[in-house]
């Protein structure tokens, strides 16, 4: 089973700060990753996929990278509807997995 | 409009049974790849379990494997979780998701690896 690791737990930022938020492998996922974002009461909602691709209608200022085993969500300037928990995910051998999570919340 | 519509959640006896069912509409839900997730209060998400579009195929997380079982009706647009010997530790929001299909672009192939379309959830306590 592939454990992923997200850092940090939590991030306090202001808005109009950039975030990145970290997605480690315990191996290979090549690019088929994804990013969640959940707030509170709310199902999850697709950010990005495929590590870089982001999903219908979510802003430019939300951004994935890497491949492999580390990947980096970034959101280049926050805005107030952002705060929120970041989840990553990865599917193989027909087992899926996500992160624990990293809270971004207001300085 | 894509919707699920997850119900059938409530409280039950450690021991007892409950059955869960997610309403599709806005979409061919028989071409869809499905799936249940949950979250257990103020924890993360957690994968519980995968059926194909015609239902062949399964799939369990180790720690629901033999107690649950999943399962749909394609002409009712529905798919089920039926969870039998419920412990504490599924006490939960139960999710379902739907599967972003796979596709081809300019960039290469794209996996059907993701949840693109989530259900509000249905709570499932499991207390004595």
């Amino acid at each position: 089973e592939i454990v992923l690791t997200q850092s940090p737990a939590t991030l306090s930022l202001s808005p109009g700060e950039r975030a990145t938020l970290s997605c480690r492998a315990s191996q290979s996922v090549s690019s088929y990753l994804a990013w969640y974002q959940q707030k509170p009461g709310q199902a999850p909602r697709l950010l990005i996929y495929d590590a870089s691709n982001r999903a219908t209608g979510i802003p430019a200022r939300f951004s994935g990278s890497g491949s492999g085993t580390d990947f980096t969500l970034t959101i280049s300037s926050l805005e107030p509807e952002d705060f929120a928990v970041y989840y990553c995910q990865q599917r193989s051998n027909w087992s899926y997995s996500f992160g624990q999570g990293t809270k971004l919340e207001i300085k | 409009e894509v919707q699920l519509v997850e119900s059938g959640g409530g409280l039950v006896q450690p021991g007892g049974s409950l059955r869960l069912s997610c309403a599709a509409s806005g979409f061919t839900f028989s071409s869809y790849e499905m799936n249940w997730v949950r979250q257990a209060p103020g924890k993360g998400l957690e994968w519980v379990s995968y059926i194909s579009s015609s239902g062949s195929t399964i799939y369990y997380a180790d720690s629901v494997k033999g107690r649950f079982t999943i399962s749909r009706d394609n002409a009712k647009n529905s798919l089920y979780l039926q969870m039998n010997s419920l412990r504490a530790e599924d006490t939960a929001v139960y999710y379902c998701a739907r599967v972003k299909p796979y596709y081809y672009d300019s960039s290469g192939y794209h996996a059907p690896y993701y949840f693109d379309y989530w259900g509000q959830g249905t709570l499932v306590t499991v207390s004595s």
